[in-house]
């Protein structure tokens, strides 16, 4: 099975601060890659798929890169609503895997 | 509005069985692959199974095989996870999610489900 680990496991940033969590599979899985974020007590929300794109309405500050084995979200000009758990999920046949999340917190 | 609604969590004993269900509007249910994830109180996320539009494919995680059953109802919109021989381990907030195949990710989540396995 391929192991997803996701550094660091805890940052602390400040409003206006650029962030950048990375992801580290443990095989190649091409861009098959995705970002979640997720507040306390609700459910993820779909940030970043295929490693870099975008999805609908979430805000151009946030960015993903790479492929093979490494991958980096990166988070431009910190806003109060970005502090938040952030996970990535790997995509590889038909199994999943999610990084064991980082948690984003107001420095 | 495109919508997951999770039911049938609750509090049972070690080795019962509980059958959860996620009722999906606003889409065409029968067009995606569907997949429940969990999370353990304060704990990560861990994907359980999935299944294939008609029912044709279907995947478990290695912890969750021969114990866990997904199914689905097409003509009812609804995906259904029945758990049986249930562990302490299994306690999580259950997760059904829409997969998309060109984005290979869940890109719709429902609210989740409470599971307590405790004696």
């Amino acid at each position: 099975d391929i192991q997803m680990t996701q550094s660091p496991s805890t940052l602390s940033a400040s409003v206006g601060d650029t962030v950048t969590i990375t992801c580290r599979a443990s095989q190649s899985i091409s861009s098959w890659l995705a970002w979640y974020q997720q507040k306390p007590g609700k459910a993820p929300k779909l940030l970043i798929y295929k490693a870099s794109s975008l999805e609908n309405g979430v805000p151009s500050r946030f960015s993903g890169s790479g492929s093979g084995t490494e991958f980096t979200l990166t988070i431009s000009s910190l806003q109060p609503d970005d502090f938040a758990t952030y996970f990535c999920q790997q995509y590889n046949t038909y199994l999943y895997t999610f990084g064991q999340g980082t948690k984003l917190e107001i420095k | 509005e495109v919508q997951l609604v999770e039911s049938g969590g609750g509090l049972v004993k070690p080795g019962g069985s509980l059958r959860l269900s996620c009722a999906a509007s606003g889409f065409t249910f029968s067009s995606y692959s569907m997949n429940w994830v969990r999370q353990p109180p304060g704990k990560g996320l861990e994907w359980v199974s999935s299944i294939s539009t008609s029912s044709s494919y279907i995947y478990y995680a290695d912890s969750m095989k021969g114990r866990f059953t997904i199914s689905r109802d097409n003509a009812n919109n609804s995906l259904y996870l029945q758990m049986n021989s249930l562990r302490v381990e299994d306690t999580a907030v259950y997760y059904c999610a829409r997969f998309v195949g060109g984005y290979s990710a869940f890109d719709i989540w429902g609210q989740g489900t409470m599971v307590t396995v405790s004696s």
